[in-house]
């Protein structure tokens, strides 16, 4: 199975201020056809994951444009421009090549 | 909009069955697979297993191989998950999302609300 790590476990953050979570994946998530299957999460508490980026940087639908996914083959990055109170939560990374899907253990966000 | 909505909580004996639905609405619900992602209490997603709406084609987990069961209804557009020989392992919040093969298009972009199920004697 692809095993993926994201670090940090946790941040802290003050309004405002930007925030970055790396993720890892121990195999390329490079599909033949050219796209990276990539995927973020928010789950905000009490409530199951939405979904923010697919294909590595690609925006879900009214995802804010202060979310953005970047990297490729094996190394990704979940940039927050400016961390608002509603993006408290944890974020999860998923590749989505591979069968069986495999998640990064969740960074959790919190405000300062 | 698309709308998945779960059955409610469940409470389980050790060693007894659990079956969860999903009903969906708002998209061709056999032009999806639905896939199934459980949450024990503090812990991260576990991907349990997707099944295809179209075919029945089913993919799961190796863990769960041989204990759970992933069907779909189209005449109802609903989703069920089995999972048998239940173990206070088995406590967690379970997910279905909207799936299908990541290069088709955007895959498990929408999720029900989870159902918990708790395993106690």
């Amino acid at each position: 199975d692809v095993v993926m790590t994201q670090t940090p476990l946790s941040l802290s953050v003050t309004p405002g201020q930007p925030a970055s979570i790396s993720c890892k994946s121990s195999q390329s998530l490079l599909h033949s056809g050219g796209k990276t299957y990539l995927y973020w999460y928010l789950q905000k508490p009490g409530q199951p994951p939405q979904l923010l980026i697919y294909e590595a940087s690609r925006r879900f639908s009214e995802v804010p444009d202060r979310f953005s996914g970047s990297g490729s083959g094996t190394d990704f990055t979940l940039k927050i421009g400016r961390v608002e109170a509603e993006d408290v939560g944890i974020y999860y990374c998923m590749q989505g090549l591979h069968l069986p899907r495999t998640f990064g253990q969740g960074t959790k966000l919190e405000i300062k | 909009q698309v709308e998945l909505v779960q059955s409610g909580t469940e409470v389980k004996k050790p060693g007894a069955s659990v079956k969860v639905s999903c009903k969906a609405s708002g998209y061709s619900f056999d032009n999806y697979y639905i896939g199934w992602v459980r949450q024990a209490p503090g812990q991260g997603l576990e991907w349990m297993g997707r099944t295809s709406s179209n075919n029945g084609d089913t993919n799961y987990a190796q863990k769960f191989q041989g204990r759970v069961t992933m069907t779909t209804d189209t005449s109802t557009s609903t989703a069920f998950m089995e999972l048998r020989s239940l173990t206070s392992d088995d406590t967690a919040v379970y997910f279905c999302a909207r799936d299908r093969d990541c290069s088709t298009g955007v895959c498990s972009d929408y999720w029900g609300q989870g159902t918990l199920v708790t395993v106690s004697s």
